[in-house]
């Protein structure tokens, strides 16, 4: 099966404008959850979608969106970027279902977001 | 609140030797349990995973990882490490029911002296 892929790869944008990642997560997986990633914060939850309802969302401001198609590819967009938004994008599926029961993440190789 | 620490940010070992990072946990039941391993500029691969049953369990890359419940502790090992095993390291806790939550840990950065 093909791995989690992830577009573009790199991606510098300019402070104001706004930016759309996009995640094909392996097929057959309904779940695609979406990491920031700095060398100060970490690993920092964005949100994570099943059939096209996102069933859970980290502590983001509203300038960050994502959703989540029915063929499970998923897109997030920031808004309005900021400095601070520059960061490694990772997106990672699972085959997890219904319910709160979780199963190992696949994730891709991540968008390197840099914003000038 | 649910949470993961790993206690040791960097971590230093020569070639050969033998690796143990630690995960501690905080959740109200016993989670499933993960740890991923990031190497620079990558995503994260999976190293192994605990839901039931044994308490040491098998992974990738010569890895292993013992669930103690007691502790709530579920530390990563190896035997003898191999320079490529140099990366990062992340210890994640997931839900069993309710509320889909998945939690990493700050990571663990592993250096490996020649």
């Amino acid at each position: 099966k093909a791995g989690v892929t992830q577009t573009p790869r790199y991606l510098i944008k300019t402070r104001g404008q706004q930016v759309t990642l996009s995640c094909s997560p392996i097929s057959g997986h309904r779940s695609v959850s979406w990491y920031q990633q700095t060398p100060g914060q970490g690993l920092q939850f964005l949100f994570e979608y099943f059939s096209e309802t996102q069933r859970n969302k980290g502590n983001f401001p509203g300038r960050f969106s994502g959703r989540q198609f029915s063929n499970s590819r998923s897109e997030m967009n920031v808004s309005t970027l900021e400095l601070g938004d520059s960061a490694l994008y990772l997106c990672a599926s699972s085959p997890a279902g219904r319910g709160g029961r979780t199963y190992e993440q696949y994730f891709g190789p991540g968008t390197r977001l840099t914003v000038t | 609140a649910q949470s993961v620490t790993q206690p040791d940010i960097h971590i230093t070992v020569s070639e050969g030797a033998s690796l143990e990072l630690r995960c501690n946990y905080s959740y109200g039941a016993t989670p499933y349990l993960f740890w991923y391993v990031q190497s620079p500029g990558q995503g994260l691969q999976l190293l192994l995973k605990y839901f039931s049953g044994d308490t040491l369990v098998q992974g990738i890359k010569g890895f292993e990882a013992e669930f103690k419940r007691s502790q709530s502790s579920f530390n990563l090992r190896k035997p003898s490490v191999h320079w490529s095993d140099a990366a990062e390291y992340f210890c994640a806790v997931g839900s069993t029911s309710g509320t889909y939550k998945y939690i990493f840990g700050t990571g663990t950065r592993l250096k490996v002296l020649a």
